[in-house]
């Protein structure tokens, strides 16, 4: 059981480039989410997805899109990547009844 | 706006002492209020949900408790390998009584035990 898998897990970008985040879930979790972790900021909500089919913003979602391609995979884009997109991103589901968020091991991204 | 306060930002301890981390809230009609367990460059690892005021739950040297307006994670004779970064969490309800669907953090308490 693999749980949340995040692609890549690391990654440098040159500012202006685009890139695509995957993430999947194994679990049959109706809820996807986006993160961005920043040392001092916390996790901070970029998009979520509690359904197949539907999208909403988060609390940082300028820069970014966002795709829910099927009940198992939820993709975050940057279409022009800039280097106050740094992070580390965290992608997570949740289970229907909502009683368990669970989190994949983070992609670390670079932007110069 | 829900709001998540944890403190202290970082803690440090001797094996064997016990301490409490706080993790306040403010949050329009709580749905849940989450702890996770954070080491470094991992992603956080689920430990408990709460949901209402009076609640309390245990998993080995850890129990976290809940109030109207505050959660503590209680930590009992620690050791070292329970070192990390504890993050709280919180889901609220929307006027309608659903929920939003999404978690909003605190910054975390950074734990250090020391043999």
């Amino acid at each position: 059981n693999a749980g949340v898998t995040q692609t890549p897990k690391f990654q440098v970008l040159k500012t202006g480039q685009s890139m695509t985040l995957q993430c999947a879930q194994d679990m049959n979790h109706n809820s996807m989410y986006w993160y961005r972790q920043d040392p001092g900021m916390g996790l901070r909500l970029i998009y979520y997805s509690a359904s197949e089919g539907t999208t909403d913003k988060g609390e940082v979602p300028n820069g970014y899109n966002v795709s829910r391609l099927n009940k198992r995979e939820f993709s975050l884009r940057l279409e022009s990547a800039a280097p106050s997109q740094t992070s580390v991103y965290f992608c997570a589901s949740r289970n229907r009844e909502g009683t368990e968020a669970f989190f994949g091991q983070g992609t670390r991204l670079t932007v110069v | 706006e829900d709001q998540v306060t944890q403190s202290p930002e970082a803690l440090r301890l001797q094996e064997g002492e016990s301490s409490s981390l706080n993790c306040s809230y403010t949050v329009s009609g709580l749905r849940g209020l989450f702890w996770y367990r954070q080491d470094p460059g991992k992603g956080p690892e689920f430990l408990f949900t709460l949901y209402s005021a009076g609640e309390e739950k245990e998993k080995e040297r850890l129990k976290a408790t809940l109030t109207k307006k505050e959660s503590f994670l209680h930590i009992t004779a620690p050791k070292p390998e329970d070192s990390a970064t504890y993050l709280c969490a919180v889901e609220g309800r929307n006027a309608g009584g659903t929920s939003y669907g999404k978690l909003t953090f605190g910054q975390g308490t950074i734990l250090t035990v020391h043999p």
